[in-house]
C-alpha cells in the first residue's frame, strides 16, 4: 500500500517569507504523479501544483514550486513571497500512473502571520 | 453551472437512520470519488467508481453503499448511521489518462448525534 507522510502538522511564516512544506511517499511504482492540495477555512479542496514522476523537471505555478527527489521519495513544496491568503491546510497526495484515486497525506496547517 | 455540486451542505441525523449524500458532476468524467475527512487522518478514500455501474471499495467503505447508474451522479448512502461516521464527506471526479488530478466538491459536513 502506497502511504503519503507529512511530518509537520502545523507551520508558521511571516508574509513576504518563503516556506516549505514537506512530504514523503512510499511506493514500489514506477510512474505516478504528485499533488499539493490547499484547503482553505471554506473547505473548498483547491489543487495547487502537481508532478509526473517521470519529469525530472520539477514543476512551478506562480509562487509554488515543488523540490521532486524521486530516488529519496520526497516532495516538498515552496511557498514563496507568502500571502494572508496563502494560510490554509494543505495535503500531499499521491496517484499511481494507472489509477485514479488519490492517497493523501494527514495534512500541514499553514498560518501566515502578517 | 458546470463543475461538481455536493448536497445537503450540512445534515444532522440520528443514529440508525439511513441518510444519502449526493453527488452530481457536469464534466462527464469517467471517474468518481468519495473521501472522508477527520482530524487527524487527512482525506481517506471510501469508494470510487470508475465508470456508470462500476464502483470498487476504498480504504474505509464499511457502512456505506455507493450507486452509479449514471455517469454524472454518485450517491453515497449510510445505511445505518453511527457516531463514527460524523465527519466532512468530499466527492471528487477525475477524467482519467493523463488528468490534472481530482476536482472536489464543495464538501457535505455530516453530525451524527
Amino acid at each position: 500500500a502506497q502511504t503519503v507522510t507529512q511530518s509537520q502538522p502545523e507551520m508558521s511564516v511571516q508574509e513576504a517569507e518563503t516556506v516549505t512544506l514537506s512530504c514523503t511517499y512510499d511506493t514500489s511504482e514506477s510512474d505516478y504523479y504528485l499533488f499539493w492540495y490547499k484547503q482553505p477555512p471554506s473547505r473548498q479542496m483547491i489543487l495547487v501544483i502537481r508532478q509526473e514522476a517521470y519529469k525530472q523537471q520539477n514543476a512551478t505555478e506562480n509562487r509554488f514550486s515543488v523540490n521532486f527527489q524521486k530516488a529519496a521519495k520526497s516532495f516538498s513544496l515552496k511557498i514563496s513571497d507568502s500571502q494572508l491568503g496563502d494560510a490554509a491546510m494543505y495535503f500531499c497526495a499521491y496517484r499511481i500512473d494507472s489509477g485514479y484515486a488519490l492517497n493523501f497525506g494527514k495534512g500541514t496547517s499553514l498560518l501566515v502571520t502578517p | 453551472d458546470a463543475g461538481i455540486t455536493q448536497s445537503p451542505r450540512y445534515k444532522i441525523t440520528e443514529t440508525g437512520r439511513q441518510v444519502t449524500l449526493m453527488c452530481h458532476q457536469t464534466w462527464s468524467h469517467s471517474y468518481m470519488f468519495w473521501y472522508r475527512q477527520d482530524l487527524g487522518h487527512g482525506l481517506r478514500l471510501i469508494y470510487y467508481s470508475a465508470a456508470a455501474d462500476i464502483t470498487d471499495k476504498g480504504e474505509v467503505p464499511d457502512g456505506y453503499v455507493v450507486s452509479r447508474s449514471k455517469t454524472e451522479n454518485f450517491p453515497l448512502t449510510l445505511e445505518s448511521a453511527t457516531r463514527s461516521q460524523t465527519s466532512v464527506y468530499f466527492c471528487a471526479s477525475s477524467r482519467g489518462g493523463e488528468s490534472p488530478g481530482a476536482f472536489f466538491g464543495q464538501g457535505t459536513r455530516l453530525t451524527v448525534v
